[in-house]
This record gives C-alpha cells, sequence and structure tokens, in this order.
C-alpha cells in the first residue's frame, strides 16, 4: 500500500518558519494537501492541489512540491498554529495520509 | 451551507459492533460523497472509507476492509458507518465528512465534528 513520510515532529520559537515535508514514493505525479488538527477539533485543510490556499487560511501557510518530496511552509508561525499536521495524497482511488507531524511552537 | 452532524459518543465490548450515523443537509444529498476518517489516541489520521451517496458504492482502506461497511439513507439525509469485531485498538474518534468529489482534499469539503468510539471490557 501507498505510504506517506513525515518527521514525527518539528518545534520552533515564535515568529520563526516552520517547514514540515512529506515525501512519497511518485509523490510528484499525485496533488498533495495539508491538514491541520487540533485536540478536539475537526481537521481544516490549509494546503491543497499542492500549493493552493482555501479561503480563510492565514497567508503565512504556503507549500511546495518538488519531485517526490511536499512542503508545508509556515512563515511566522504563531502559538496557534501548534497542531498535528497531516499530508495528503490520492493514490488507486484511496485517500492515504501522511503519518503526521506534530508542529510544537515555544 | 453544507452541515454534517454525527451522532453521539459509543461504548462497546470487544467483539461487539458499533454504528454511527452521519447526517447531512444544506444542498442535494445525492450530489455527494461521504468519507470517514479514524483518529485514534497517540495516532494518524486515517482513511476508513467512503460511500458514493448516488449509487452507494462504497470504497474501503484496506486495513477496515473485512469489518467495515458504510451505507446511507436517501430519505433521511444520512450516511452511516459500521465497524464490527471491535478491538481496544478501535477506539478512535470518527469523522465523516462530505464531499463533491470522490477524494477528500477539496475546500469544499465538510467536515462532522467526530464521533469518539470506545472499546473497552
Amino acid at each position: 500500500s501507498y505510504e506517506l513520510t513525515q518527521p514525527p515532529s518539528v518545534s520552533v520559537s515564535p515568529g520563526q518558519t516552520a517547514t514540515i515535508t512529506c515525501s512519497g514514493d511518485k509523490l510528484g505525479d499525485k496533488f498533495t494537501c495539508w491538514y491541520q488538527h487540533k485536540p478536539g477539533q475537526s481537521p481544516v485543510l490549509v494546503i491543497y492541489e499542492d500549493t493552493k490556499r482555501p479561503s480563510g487560511i492565514p497567508e503565512r501557510f504556503s507549500a511546495s512540491h518538488s519531485g517526490n518530496t511536499a512542503t508545508l511552509t509556515i512563515s511566522g508561525a504563531q502559538a496557534l498554529d501548534e497542531a498535528d499536521y497531516f499530508c495528503h495524497a490520492w493514490d488507486s482511488g484511496m485517500v492515504v495520509f501522511g503519518g503526521g507531524t506534530k508542529l510544537t511552537v515555544l | 451551507d453544507v452541515q454534517v452532524v454525527q451522532s453521539g459518543a459509543e461504548v462497546k465490548k470487544p467483539g461487539a459492533t458499533v454504528k454511527i450515523s452521519c447526517e447531512f443537509s444544506g444542498d442535494t444529498f445525492t450530489d455527494y460523497y461521504i468519507h470517514w476518517v479514524q483518529r485514534a489516541p497517540g495516532k494518524g489520521l486515517e482513511w476508513v472509507g467512503r460511500i458514493d451517496l448516488e449509487d452507494g458504492y462504497t470504497k474501503y482502506a484496506e486495513k477496515f476492509q473485512d469489518r467495515v461497511t458504510m451505507t446511507a439513507d436517501s430519505s433521511l439525509e444520512t450516511a452511516y458507518l459500521e465497524l464490527s469485531s471491535l478491538r481496544p485498538e478501535d477506539t478512535a474518534v470518527y469523522y465523516c465528512a462530505a464531499g463533491t468529489t470522490d477524494l477528500l482534499g477539496i475546500p469544499s469539503d465538510f467536515w462532522g465534528e467526530g464521533t469518539l468510539v470506545t472499546v473497552s471490557s
């Protein structure tokens, strides 16, 4: 089955740039999305179709996609950005999530 | 606006079956797919599967294939997730998400608030 690999954790100080990667076989051939998930809340889509930001998502969230790696960047991370982040792609008609990255901002 | 409202928390014993619901409103029911996603404690998001509300066609993740059944009742505009032979590791919050495509990950997906299923003896 298809797998997406993320670092388990990333830690930054407030105002710094947080970078979260997601890698997978032939990921360059697929669209990647990113979800933010906070405890007690539903997942929130922060990036879709590799680099697009949904309405209402702050501009500090951006993403890129090169080769078999997708990258989520949070510029000027804030305490409220502390959450689990999951990349997501589609493979053979199935939805696949990465293992998730816990972002700590302190 | 589309809304999906999920049923309340469930507590089940190992080996039992649970059936949770996702009530849809705000648009044409049969234009949508319902996806189910699991978040177990200390684990990541995991796609369970989806159902096409137009024709009831389902696609399940391999991990759940043998134990999951997704159905829908168009008269009630409600989708259901049934998970059988429950084990403690099925303890999780299960989210439903309504989308107009068979693949999650577009801004017009609408997520429910989640249903906690606890499996404990």
